[in-house]
């Protein structure tokens, strides 16, 4: 299957500070990603679609001057969780949609955010 | 009614065991499904795409009945290492859209 890498893979900031994370996709070009977010025990929750050379689309409930995207090409998406709180603190995960049907999505190995 | 329903699970089996999960869909347009796994603390791995003719990779046989909106998989001569949530997803829509996720079936495999 399609490889994606997502760094860092684990980060501690303190409140108020930003972070920012990279989603790559490394043998294919996407011109979506998508990310997630996902809590203990819960499901994934689609934050955000993001497309190449064009602003991403919000999920409902999800603040965009918050989670800043960006996907300036096609192999690069990155995710800036702006003045982070301690309720931030999840798993981010992003996905990569292959650009032919049936459209499959690869995931990263996300990144653990924790805000002290 | 939620968009994917799965079975809630959990599953407990022995190993060698052949155990089914089972799916169901709300949106008749749906395009595409899938089945995914994911162990604790990690992302999503991609286990199979499902058409409609039915496909089989090793020991695993994923089915889709788009008349009844129900997708299966079947996994034959259960292994530990098969211990793991499983996620039926749907993709609404023929492009690089939105997927919607059920909300897995936890699976564990005793020795």
């Amino acid at each position: 299957g399609a490889v994606v890498s997502q760094h860092p893979s684990w980060v501690i900031c303190k409140s108020g500070t930003s972070v920012k994370i990279e989603c790559r996709s490394l043998d294919f070009q996407a011109t979506t990603m998508f990310w997630y977010r996902q809590f203990p025990k819960q499901s994934l929750m689609l934050m955000a679609t993001s497309n190449e050379g064009s602003k991403a689309t919000y999920e409902q409930g999800v603040e965009k001057d918050k989670f800043l995207i960006n996907h300036a090409s096609l192999t690069l998406s990155t995710l800036t969780v702006t003045s982070a709180h301690p309720e931030d603190s999840s798993f981010y995960i992003c996905s990569a949609s292959t650009p032919r049907g049936p459209y499959e999505q690869y995931f990263g190995p996300g990144t653990r955010l924790t805000v002290t | 009614r939620k968009e994917v329903e799965q079975d809630p699970g959990p599953f407990n089996v022995p190993e060698g065991a052949t155990v089914a999960f089972n799916c169901t869909y709300s949106n008749s347009a749906s395009q595409s499904f899938f089945w995914y796994r994911q162990d604790c603390r990690k992302e999503p791995k991609l286990l199979m795409s499902v058409y409609s003719s039915g496909n089989e990779d090793g020991r695993f046989t994923a089915q889709l009945n788009r008349a009844s909106q129900y997708i299966s998989l079947l996994i034959r001569d259960s292994k530990l290492s098969d211990s793991a949530t499983y996620l039926c997803v749907v993709a609404p829509y023929s492009s690089a859209s939105k997927i919607i996720f059920g909300s897995g079936t936890r699976l564990s495999i005793r020795p």
